[in-house]
């Protein structure tokens, strides 16, 4: 069955350096979607692509984040300079259409230091 | 702005009882949903419910759903051990949208 994979499972950085986290959503989504989950709290939306662009992007993403699917099947979120408040589970998810249900990644555990 | 909230955040279960959780929602949901987490792992889909008074069964748990009182429940059926996981529910106001999530409830149940 297919699924939403994302690497790397765990990641460690310093504050202030850049991360990338990848995912890769099922080939024939169209839809696609980053949250995150700070330890023991819900899961919040950061932002939605659809048609190679931003479709929608919550407060908590600001100037420090960026998304991009460079390659056709890659759907990467960049956090420029990390802070600890960074420190989250980043879950991406994707869906073949509107009207469809979102799959959710394995998710990637980000500790900022 | 659809705000989602849980109640109760926490559900100490005895085996063989039956619980139930509430998810409220402040205005119209395109959809709501039912996944569960276990600790440190994704979010497995549960149910996906679509219109006023759909109910879904599987095994132990059964979620309904009531848009006029903008409320969808999760009823646990004769609790084991194995439902013990963070419960969450979610809306999205249309098609297409972010999902917006409650608080989630911590299910842990007891022998």
């Amino acid at each position: 069955e297919p699924e939403v994979t994302q690497t790397p499972s765990h990641q460690v950085t310093q504050m202030g350096q850049e991360v990338i986290l990848r995912c890769v959503p099922i080939s024939n989504h169209l839809y696609f979607y980053w949250y995150r989950q700070i330890l023991g709290q819900k899961v919040e939306f950061l932002v939605s692509f659809y048609n190679n662009e931003i479709s929608e992007k919550s407060e908590i993403f600001d100037d420090q984040f960026s998304v991009e699917r460079p390659d056709g099947s890659n759907f990467t979120l960049k956090i420029r300079s990390t802070k600890l408040e960074d420190s989250a589970m980043y879950f991406c998810a994707s869906k073949l259409g509107s009207n469809y249900e979102q799959y959710f990644g394995p998710g990637t555990r980000l500790t900022v230091t | 702005e659809l705000k989602v909230e849980q109640n109760p955040l926490f559900l100490s279960m005895q085996e063989g009882k039956n619980y139930t959780i509430y998810c409220n929602y402040s205005t119209t949901s395109d959809r709501l949903y039912w996944y569960r987490q276990d600790p440190g792992k994704s979010l497995e889909s549960l149910f996906v419910l679509l219109s006023n008074g759909a109910v879904k069964q599987e095994g132990r748990l059964m979620a309904s759903l009531d848009t006029k009182a903008r409320l969808s429940t999760l009823h646990i059926t004769a609790a084991v051990h194995d439902l013990s996981a963070t419960y969450f529910c979610a809306g999205n106001k249309a098609a297409g949208n972010k999902l917006t999530f409650g608080g989630g409830t911590r299910v842990l149940v007891k022998p």
